[in-house]
């Protein structure tokens, strides 16, 4: 299993451009999320969702958009880029929790910067 | 909402130490899960330790070990014997669900530096 995978690595933009952050995992989860890392402010969720067709808003869903078409796939679209958006954003995938708790998967990263 | 508080932006520990990093929530729930995640300099995030609320005791991985107390909603990380692998951030992390079904609310996270 390739586990969770980010395409690109690193991606620079200008203001105003639009682009796609892609997540995949290939572990048939049903639960995907995806978190931007900035300095000093740890991990904060962005949007998740809880399989195909299912998408909510986290704490800081302003400026992204998500959808989930297929169990694998879980893109994270910037309409409109700004300078606020330089971070490094994480996708995480885990099972249902059955009696358990069941863990989280994060994915590399995403390193954007937005001039 | 749910907040998580590491009060320690850097700690410092000598090799083979003990060193032990602090972390607070807050929440309405009386069942929910904590975390530590370990990401070092890859930036890879690897979960550490987990504890669900319900069970009263500590759970422990090897040289890593939690102490929970429900009633002060305090989840401390003690790591014995540090070694230098053991370098990295930390970040204590809250889930209601803990199936990942309401994502993870993160602390700012405890850069753990290992003096050799």
């Amino acid at each position: 299993n390739a586990g969770v995978t980010q395409t690109p690595k690193f991606q620079v933009l200008k203001t105003g451009q639009s682009m796609t952050l892609q997540c995949a995992q290939d572990m048939n989860h049903e639960y995907m999320s995806w978190y931007r890392q900035d300095p000093g402010m740890g991990l904060r969720l962005i949007h998740y969702s809880v399989g195909a067709g299912i998408t909510d808003q986290g704490e800081v869903p302003n400026g992204y958009n998500v959808s989930r078409s297929t169990t694998e796939d879980f893109p994270l679209r910037l309409l409109s880029a700004a300078p606020s958006q330089t971070s490094v954003y994480f996708c995480a995938s885990s099972p249902p929790g059955l009696v358990g708790v069941s863990e989280q998967f994060f994915g590399p990263g995403t390193r954007l910067t937005v001039l | 909402a749910q907040t998580v508080t590491q009060s320690q932006p850097e700690m410092s520990v000598q090799e083979a130490e003990t060193v032990t990093l602090s972390c607070t929530y807050d929440t309405s729930e009386s069942d929910y899960y904590l975390f530590w995640y370990k990401q070092p300099p890859s930036r890879q995030m690897i979960l550490v330790i987990r504890q669900e609320a319900y069970k009263q005791q500590n759970a422990t991985e090897n040289r890593f070990s939690v102490n929970f107390q429900k009633a002060a909603k305090s989840f401390s990380l003690k790591i014995s014997d540090s070694q230098l692998g053991d370098a990295a951030m930390y970040f204590c992390a809250y889930s209601y669900s803990g199936g990942g079904a309401d994502g993870l609310t993160f602390g700012k996270g405890t850069h753990l530096i290992i003096q050799p």
